[in-house]
């Protein structure tokens, strides 16, 4: 079955400092991955994806993701983060049949100025 | 371009009472279409989908369901709620071809009471 996992709740880093939000994932055949973010009291919004290709998949805001095949890896990265940054952010996989993508816990960010 | 909307953005209604939270999408034909319940700011749970007009599938059994009378309009409703039912709300759409990333409304806050 395919699953998601964000093992971190929370994620605290200072604003100018990189970030990384780390998600592992399980399919089975061809990973499609994404990266979404949510706002307080917002819905989602999407921030990138990986299909093929690249293994570094650059997105919305700054933020990039690596895929990393060997390790079933698909972290979230910002060089420097900013306070603005603040959020929640939900790794997902999309399901083998289309239909539904199956979302992480998700990873709770805060930057402090 | 796509934009999707979602009413009322809160509700506050007492147990027993009847739902129906609307969705609409604009700018886009024949999309899927999804519910999903978010509790305490956290976790996604997906509730309904659709493939097209008419056909709901439910994922999780509970008093809720969903209706979909037009292609870009996905209802959810209730006969009596429960206290349980307070969250927040969120509907989405993703394509039906590509890589299926979804794009979700504003939400609606959910007050049992």
């Amino acid at each position: 079955a395919q699953s998601v996992a964000q093992p971190e709740d929370q994620v605290n880093v200072a604003e100018g400092n990189p970030l990384t939000v780390k998600c592992t994932y399980s399919v089975s055949g061809n990973p499609y991955l994404f990266w979404y973010v949510q706002y307080p009291n917002r819905g989602l919004q999407f921030l990138l994806k990986y299909i093929t290709g690249d293994n570094l998949v650059k997105g919305s805001y700054g933020f990039e993701a690596e895929f990393n095949k060997s390790q079933t890896s698909f972290h979230l990265k910002k060089p420097s983060a900013l306070v603005s940054d603040s959020a929640l952010y939900f790794c997902a996989v999309r399901d083998i049949r289309g239909f539904k993508t199956i979302f992480g816990a998700g990873t709770r960010l805060f930057v402090k100025a | 371009s796509q934009t999707i909307h979602q009413w009322p953005a809160t509700l506050v209604q007492p147990v027993g009472s009847p739902l129906s939270l609307e969705c609409t999408v604009e700018g886009t034909s024949n999309p899927n279409l999804y519910w999903y319940r978010q509790a305490a700011g956290r976790g996604l749970q997906l509730l309904f989908y659709s493939v097209g007009i008419g056909q709901i599938s439910s994922e999780v059994p509970q008093n809720l369901s969903a209706s979909r009378p037009q292609d870009r309009q996905f209802i959810l409703s209730s006969k009596k709620l429960l206290l349980s039912d307070s969250g927040f709300y969120l509907c989405a759409w993703s394509r039906k071809a590509g890589s299926y990333e979804q794009y979700f409304g504003p939400g609606t806050r959910l007050t049992v009471t």
